[in-house]
């Protein structure tokens, strides 16, 4: 089945415990993008990835990191971990370019920083 | 990053009535998607438009791309309790070396009432 996998559902942290929330497609897709969403902000972009070694920075990427050393993986790390970091998290993947390709999105991680 | 505005942002309507929301922008889009997202699942794509004036219908649900491309609507007929969820636009903004980033709307909360 296609998919975008992401891990943990859910996660409880404190301030300051560095976490990685996993995030894995089987498509052979090029494009993945990592994306938060919170209550009247809609969704905003953190990181993307056109294809593997190619990052680039979405509209809200301070405090977060991320790799594409494989093309079906794509972390989503956060070294520090504040209070204001505490949202849904949607990875997502695409063919190609993928501008008019159907975006999938994995089910989202609910991330709670204390 | 061009912004995408969506209104209105809650909708709660009866069973069995029509409604419409929208997607607007001051800049011209190349193609505009229309994603639903239901309360814990990412979002699904429902539909792509990319000519101007195009219409597409996906059984009850009607969207539109205006002429300017700039702005598109959805339109439900005889809504059903299945329709209820988050309604979302989102537009790509290229960069240089095909390089792209898919921004969204902040969405449409409908809840449709038995």
């Amino acid at each position: 089945e296609a998919q975008v996998t992401q891990n943990p559902r859910y996660l409880i942290t404190v301030t300051g415990k560095k976490l990685t929330v996993t995030c894995s497609q089987n498509m052979n897709h090029e494009y993945m993008s990592w994306y938060r969403q919170d209550p009247g902000l809609g969704l905003r972009q953190i990181y993307y990835s056109m294809n593997v070694e190619v990052t680039d920075k979405g509209d809200v990427p301070e405090g977060y990191k991320v790799s594409r050393k494989e093309k079906r993986n794509f972390p989503l790390i956060l070294e520090s971990p504040s209070p204001n970091q505490t949202s849904l998290y949607f990875c997502a993947s695409t063919f190609g370019t993928g501008v008019r390709e159907k975006l999938f999105f994995g089910s989202g991680t609910q991330l709670s920083v204390l | 990053t061009q912004l995408l505005e969506q209104s209105p942002q809650f909708l709660s309507i009866q069973e069995g009535e029509n409604l419409t929301v929208y997607c607007n922008s001051s800049s011209v889009f190349s193609s505009l998607q229309w994603y639903r997202q239901e309360p814990g699942e990412g979002p699904v794509l429902l539909v792509t438009v990319v000519t101007g004036g195009e219409v597409k219908k996906l059984k009850r649900l009607t969207f539109q791309f205006g002429d300017a491309r700039k702005d598109s609507s959805l339109h439900i007929t005889a809504a059903q309790p299945g329709d209820t969820g988050l309604y979302l636009c989102a537009g790509p903004h290229f960069y240089g070396a095909g390089s792209y980033q898919l921004t969204f709307g902040k969405g449409t909360k409908l809840s449709v009432i038995p």
